[in-house]
């Protein structure tokens, strides 16, 4: 059984650009959530998909913006970037049972410049 | 607020040791609690998941445990080797979820030398 894909493993942008990156959940899982690592805050929490529907939101700007597929596919976008949003994001999906394992993905590299 | 602390930030032990990493978090009404390893610039991988119900998981070498009452949960590594050596993350789901949403410590960065 496949894991949780990303897609691109790394990004290169320039301030004042924006990005999109894509995660795919593992077959059959319906939630998607998304979190932003950087050394200085760790892991933060972005927000959550379940059946097409953001469910939850952390703590950030209205810059980021995510959507859910009917495949349960995912998409983080980042507008106007600043230099502030390098970090590695990584996607994490479950099958939302009574257990909600959280699987991640290897995460994508973005570096603003 | 709903806060996760990992002591301490870094750990360095000879091979064959056994050891403990510690996870404390301030609201004990959580759903679950996920312990991940973190290899340098990779993803997490999932190591124990302990339901809010339980006091304890194994899994090979690794065992967790959880005291809701105090606000803590323990990952003991048996007979430490060099693959242990990464970051060590815990995870907490409060309450008022079957969410996507994990809180999680700063990590503790183990590195076991042979």
């Amino acid at each position: 059984k496949a894991g949780v894909t990303q897609t691109p493993r790394y990004l290169i942008k320039t301030r004042g650009q924006q990005v999109t990156l894509s995660c795919s959940p593992i077959s059959g899982h319906r939630s998607v959530s998304w979190y932003q690592q950087t050394p200085g805050q760790g892991l933060q929490f972005l927000f959550e998909y379940f059946s097409e529907t953001q469910r939850n939101k952390g703590n950030f700007p209205g810059r980021f913006s995510g959507r859910q597929f009917s495949n349960s596919r995912s998409e983080m976008n980042v507008s106007t970037l600043e230099l502030g949003d390098s970090a590695l994001y990584l996607c994490a999906s479950s099958y939302r049972d009574g257990r909600n394992i959280q699987y991640f993905g290897a995460g994508t590299r973005l570096s603003v410049l | 607020k709903q806060e996760v602390t990992q002591i301490p930030a870094a750990l360095s032990v000879p091979e064959g040791e056994n050891l403990v990493l510690n996870c404390s978090f301030t609201d004990s009404a959580i759903y679950n609690l996920q312990w991940f390893r973190q290899d340098p610039g990779k993803g997490l991988t999932s190591l124990l998941l302990i339901q809010s119900s339980q006091r304890e998981q194994t899994s090979g070498r690794l065992n967790a445990s959880l005291d809701k009452s105090s606000g803590r949960s323990t990952l003991y590594i048996a007979a430490s080797q060099p693959g242990d050596s990464a970051t060590y993350l815990c995870a907490v789901h409060f309450s008022g979820g079957n969410t996507g949403k994990l809180i999680f410590g700063q990590g503790t960065t183990l590195q076991v030398k042979p």
